[in-house]
């Protein structure tokens, strides 16, 4: 199946900082979520990205398909955006599967 | 507000029990997904149904679970006999996949139903 590798896996960043998460993944895929999973478990969709760039607020993510990664950036880091963010994909052919990262854990202090 | 609604949101109970989780998918959407999380496998799917069909159950043990949907508003996933290793949070999340050529697939996920199997 498809590897899906994130990093840094650990990340503490002091409120206001800025930080890049990387996703890479090992084949050709249709599609790829961002998704904030917050200190109460709940999964937050962040971003559908299969590929180029969006931005939402603090939040911007990149995906460049033809070399197999993707980015998020947060800007000016709050401390509601501690958590664990995951990279999710769907492999070309995989109908619909998701197979998700490992996660990135973020710890943002005030 | 649509959003994936899961019940019951905790459940501890004893080995052998059986054990029954439902949700409720956006309206709408026609692909419901089964995932567990644990601390060691990280998040994995078990099956999933499109059009209240199921399409693959690969990912779930065959033996103790089963999957459902009796209609397009409930998609149910049942455990028996359950086992302590069996604890997990189960999350169910459903997403609209046009027919035809297009690959679009996002995915909405419930808060979870978080089962303790003592």
């Amino acid at each position: 199946g498809i590897q899906v590798e994130q990093s840094p896996p650990d990340l503490i960043l002091q409120e206001g900082a800025n930080s890049t998460l990387r996703c890479n993944f090992s084949d050709s895929v249709n599609n790829l979520q961002w998704f904030h999973q917050n200190p109460w478990g709940q999964l937050i969709n962040l971003f559908y990205i299969p590929s180029g760039t969006k931005q939402n607020g603090r939040l911007s993510a990149t995906t460049v398909a033809t070399e197999r990664y993707s980015l998020l950036y947060i800007s000016s880091s709050q401390t509601t955006d501690s958590g664990v963010y995951f990279c999710a994909v769907e492999r070309k052919g995989a109908n619909s599967k998701l197979t998700f990262g490992k996660g990135i854990t973020l710890s943002v202090r005030p | 507000d649509a959003r994936v609604t899961q019940t019951p949101r905790h459940k501890v109970t004893e080995m052998g029990q059986e054990v029954t989780m439902r949700c409720q998918p956006i309206l709408g959407h026609n692909t419901v997904f089964w995932y567990r999380q644990t601390m060691m496998q990280g998040l994995e799917l078990l099956a999933y149904f499109r059009n209240r069909a199921p399409l693959d159950d690969s990912g779930m043990p065959k033996d103790r679970f089963s999957a459902e949907m009796p209609d397009a508003t409930l998609a149910t996933l049942k455990i028996q006999p359950s086992e302590p290793r069996d604890s997990a949070v189960y999350f169910c999340a459903s997403g609209l996949v046009p027919d035809g050529r297009s690959s679009y697939n996002e995915q909405f996920f419930g808060p979870g139903t978080r089962l303790t199997v003592l």
